[in-house]
């Protein structure tokens, strides 16, 4: 099974500051990989498809990057609506896999 | 509006059968495959299995000798059923939708609100 190694586990940052969430994939997932967004209660939004593409709806203040096995979430100034649990999702292979979380607070 | 509502017991005996059901609508399950992901409280997420476009199903393999996924493309249902439920397997369940080809921009776009699971005697 593929391992997606998710770092932070936990953050907490400042109104307006740049925020950073990463994955690592044990193999190679090429471009395959989602970002959600998922607020307390609330079923999982996706923020991010195939790597660096925004899905719909989603602030341009949220952008996804690539650099090896290496994939980056990026919100470039946090805003309070902000604070959720991310999760990235690998489906280049089955069983699909998802990283372990990152929960995001506001200082 | 495509939708997609999980439903199902909210408290399930410890050794006893789940059965949840996936109600769409806005697509047809004939162009899309509805997978099913859990998540115990306060933890991650965890792809269960697949119904696909075309019929054919598959299983995370930790889970696959006591799950079963099958469909009524006539209601618009996707049917999920494990067996054996054991305390940890408490938590909230969810289905989303993936296109039936290759376009990226149509995998896991819409969720059902989830349904929450409790294993309890």
């Amino acid at each position: 099974d593929i391992q997606m190694t998710q770092s932070p586990s936990s953050m907490s940052a400042s109104l307006g500051d740049r925020v950073t969430i990463t994955c690592q994939a044990s193999q190679d997932i090429g471009n395959n990989l989602i970002w959600f967004q998922q607020k307390p209660g609330k079923s999982p939004r996706r923020m991010i498809y195939y790597a660096t593409n925004l899905a719909n709806g989603v602030p341009s203040r949220f952008s996804g990057s690539r650099s090896g096995s290496d994939y980056s979430l990026t919100i470039i100034s946090l805003e309070s609506e902000d604070m959720a649990d991310y999760h990235c999702l690998q489906y280049k292979q089955y069983p699909l896999t998802f990283g372990s979380g990152t929960k995001l607070e506001i200082k | 509006q495509v939708q997609l509502t999980e439903s199902g017991p909210g408290l399930v005996h410890p050794s006893e059968t789940l059965s949840l059901t996936c109600t769409v609508s806005g697509f047809s399950l004939t162009g899309y495959s509805v997978y099913w992901v859990r998540q115990p409280s306060g933890k991650g997420l965890e792809w269960m299995g697949r119904m696909r476009y075309n019929g054919d199903t598959s299983y995370n393999s930790a889970l696959k000798s006591r799950l079963s996924i099958s469909r009524d493309t006539s209601k618009n249902q996707v049917f999920l059923k494990m067996n054996s439920l054991q305390t940890d397997d408490t938590g909230t369940y969810y289905c989303t939708r993936v296109i039936g080809y290759n376009w990226a921009e149509y995998y896991f776009d819409y969720w059902g609100q989830g349904v929450m699971v409790t294993v309890s005697s």
